[in-house]
């Protein structure tokens, strides 16, 4: 089955650090650039990294640029995102998701089911 | 930083309804524009990828089409199953940022 499953979410301390992973299965993981996008809760969805298929490339908004980390694993099909002094407004669901391609155009076309992050004392 | 808005924020329809929501970028995206539909405790998911293209999959009473930086997202007959929450999302430069989504529900 295609699929991606986070792992990693728990409750931590404002100033504390974390690790999410994302295992994939059911695909040919070294061919997508992945991303992690988050959502707190009730509001919108928020993109917070990309990394190339080769891991050359990174991207990261302002809102954790310096804070965050996004690698992978080819060996593992896994996809981690290490986060570090962490704030409350970083509370949130977070989504590991797979870029798919057409031409130039890509979209993000296969989501995992999220794992929750809670930043608080 | 390429800045997205949608409207409406929500509305309200009926089944059978013909729906548009409208998302603007603060500057040129070309056709870089993909709309996702997120329904409650779901993870968001893929209906049009490319301003206007379907995904597979997709029933084709979803549209959407691109005016400059403004694009629509239209449902021809509003079914039960599409009452959720609609984000337009741009894949033309870093940040890809979402629009703030359209909620739409049940009149």
């Amino acid at each position: 089955e295609v699929q991606l499953v986070e792992s990693g979410g728990v409750v931590v301390q404002p100033g504390g650090s974390l690790r999410l992973s994302c295992a994939a299965s059911g695909f040919s993981f070294d061919d997508y650039t992945m991303h992690w996008v988050r959502q707190a809760p009730g509001k919108g969805l928020e993109w917070v990294s990309v990394i190339s298929t080769d891991a050359g490339t990174t991207y990261y908004p302002d809102s954790v640029e310096g804070r965050f980390t996004i690698s992978r694993d080819k060996s593992r099909n896994s996809l981690y995102l290490v986060m570090n002094s962490l704030r409350s407004e970083d509370t949130a669901l977070y989504y590991c998701v797979r870029q798919n391609e057409l031409g130039t155009s890509w979209y993000f076309d296969l989501w995992g089911q999220g794992t929750l992050v809670t930043v608080s004392s | 930083d390429i800045q997205m808005t949608q409207s409406p924020s929500s509305l309200s329809a009926s089944v059978g309804d013909r729906v548009t929501i409208t998302c603007r970028a603060s500057q040129t995206i070309s056709s870089y524009l993909n709309w996702y539909q997120q329904k409650p405790g779901k993870a968001p998911k893929l209906l049009i990828y490319a301003a206007s293209t379907l995904q597979s999959g997709v029933p084709p009473r979803f549209s959407g089409t691109r005016s400059g930086t403004d694009f629509t997202l239209t449902i021809s007959s509003l079914q039960p199953e599409d009452f959720a929450t609609y984000y337009c999302q741009q894949s033309y430069s870093s940040p890809f940022i979402f629009g703030p989504g359209t909620k739409v529900d049940l009149k």
